[in-house]
Parts: C-alpha cells; sequence; structure tokens
C-alpha cells in the first residue's frame, strides 16, 4: 500500500482483556517498528523487526506484551490480560532494510483505552 | 546511552513570526539526529534529518536545522510560521551505528495564532 495502515485506529477494552493491534507495512519494507506513544509523550521503543524476526525486543515492558510478524509483513502486537496503564497510542512504522537514517514512515497509530 | 531533551513543552507564536525549536541531546557515541511533525490523528511525519556532512539541514514545509556538536543540539527553525504548522514537533536520535531504534523527546506544541 501508499503507506502504513494501522487497525483498529480506537480499540477500547476491559481491564484483563486480551486484545491484537495489526500494522500492514509498506510493500516491501523489511524493518517494521512497534512504538508506544502514552499521553503527553513522545514515542517510545517497544519492537524492532528485520523480516519475520524480532531483531530487538528490549522496549517491551513485560512478558503481556508479544509481537508477530510471521510472513515478513503484516505484523499483529498483542497484549495480555490489559492493565489501565496500557492505555496509549500504539505506533507502527516501516522502512526499507532497516532504518539506517532513511527515517521510518509512521502509521497513524492505535490509540487503546483500557477501561 | 543517548537521551533527548525538548525543554519547550509548548510554543506560540504568531502567523508569520519566526520560530525556534529546541533539542538537546546526550550521547557518548556519533548520533543521527530527526525531526518528526504530528498533525492531529495522523502519524508522525518526517520533517527532517542529519546524518553526516553540513550542518545545517533543509526539510519539507521550509523548515530546517542545525546540528551542533559542541552544544549537543539540533534546534528547529523556521523564518515565518503559518497556520498549518501548527501541530506536535518531536526531535529524535538514534546511534549511528544502529538506527534501529529512535530515542524521542517529549515533544514542543507549536501553536500558531493568526
Amino acid at each position: 500500500g501508499a503507506g502504513v495502515s494501522q487497525t483498529p485506529s480506537n480499540k477500547v477494552t476491559e481491564k484483563g482483556k486480551y486484545v491484537e493491534l495489526r500494522c500492514d507495512p509498506i510493500s516491501g519494507h523489511t524493518a517494521l517498528y512497534w512504538y508506544r506513544q502514552s499521553l503527553g509523550q513522545g514515542p517510545e521503543f517497544l519492537i524492532y523487526f528485520q523480516g519475520t524476526g524480532a531483531a530487538d525486543d528490549s522496549g517491551l515492558p513485560n512478558d503481556r506484551f508479544f509481537a508477530v510478524r510471521p510472513e515478513g509483513s503484516v505484523s499483529t502486537l498483542k497484549i495480555q490480560r490489559t492493565e489501565r496503564g496500557d492505555s496509549a497510542v500504539y505506533l507502527c512504522a516501516s522502512s526499507p532494510q532497516g532504518d539506517r537514517g532513511y527515517g521510518y514512515t509512521f502509521g497513524s497509530g492505535t490509540r487503546l483505552t483500557v477501561v | 546511552a543517548q537521551s533527548v531533551t525538548q525543554l519547550d513543552s509548548q510554543v506560540p507564536v504568531f502567523e508569520e513570526a519566526p520560530v525556534e525549536l529546541r533539542c538537546n541531546y546526550s550521547s557518548s557515541v556519533s548520533v543521527y539526529l530527526f525531526w518528526y511533525v504530528q498533525y492531529p490523528n495522523q502519524g508522525l511525519q518526517l520533517l527532517l534529518k542529519y546524518l553526516s556532512g553540513s550542518t545545517l539541514v533543509k526539510g519539507i514545509n521550509g523548515f530546517e536545522a542545525e546540528f551542533n556538536k559542541s552544544q549537543t543540539s539540533f534546534h528547529l527553525r523556521k523564518p515565518s510560521v503559518h497556520i498549518s504548522d501548527t501541530a506536535e514537533y518531536f526531535c529524535a536520535v538514534s546511534p549511528s551505528y544502529n538506527t534501529d531504534k529512535l530515542i524521542f523527546g517529549t515533544g514542543t506544541r507549536l501553536q500558531v495564532f493568526p
């Protein structure tokens, strides 16, 4: 596609529920990133994929968070047993062959609200 | 480790006035520097980047930034702003040897008044 697509754009869930957030990167971009942006803050790195593998998942806050990219294109961020503190905008970005200074292309994000 | 400081959380300015948004970083290694803009309900868009070479970098929408290594700064400037420049601006840094994760500042909200 022309840009990075994230679905849903908004998600409201109850505390304790499981959610999945989807990212469809720009076609041909091998690198995919997830960031989380809390209210009043800049984006914080969560995880980086190069192809199908997670090259760096050091930003995942705990084991309730998991992400996959099974075919090297679409990625899903999965959050188990959601907590109110997980409420944030989750941003996905993609880049050709890893960033290397190209600059990412970000999607519009998924706003997650845990009530 | 790297960090980014954007001291101004909000910058109000009148249309056609010049503006400077400040960004300072800390790093023990050489870095790449970026400015992103976020319009309401939209994703982050790359404004400009410094990788190497000339310290004055020109970006989209008439913005420019100057890399100052001695002051560890990368301030964003525009000589004459428009109402449409109202947005959130984020400075970001990555080590030049590994750009797989960006470290963002907390953002500066630029509000342009008529």
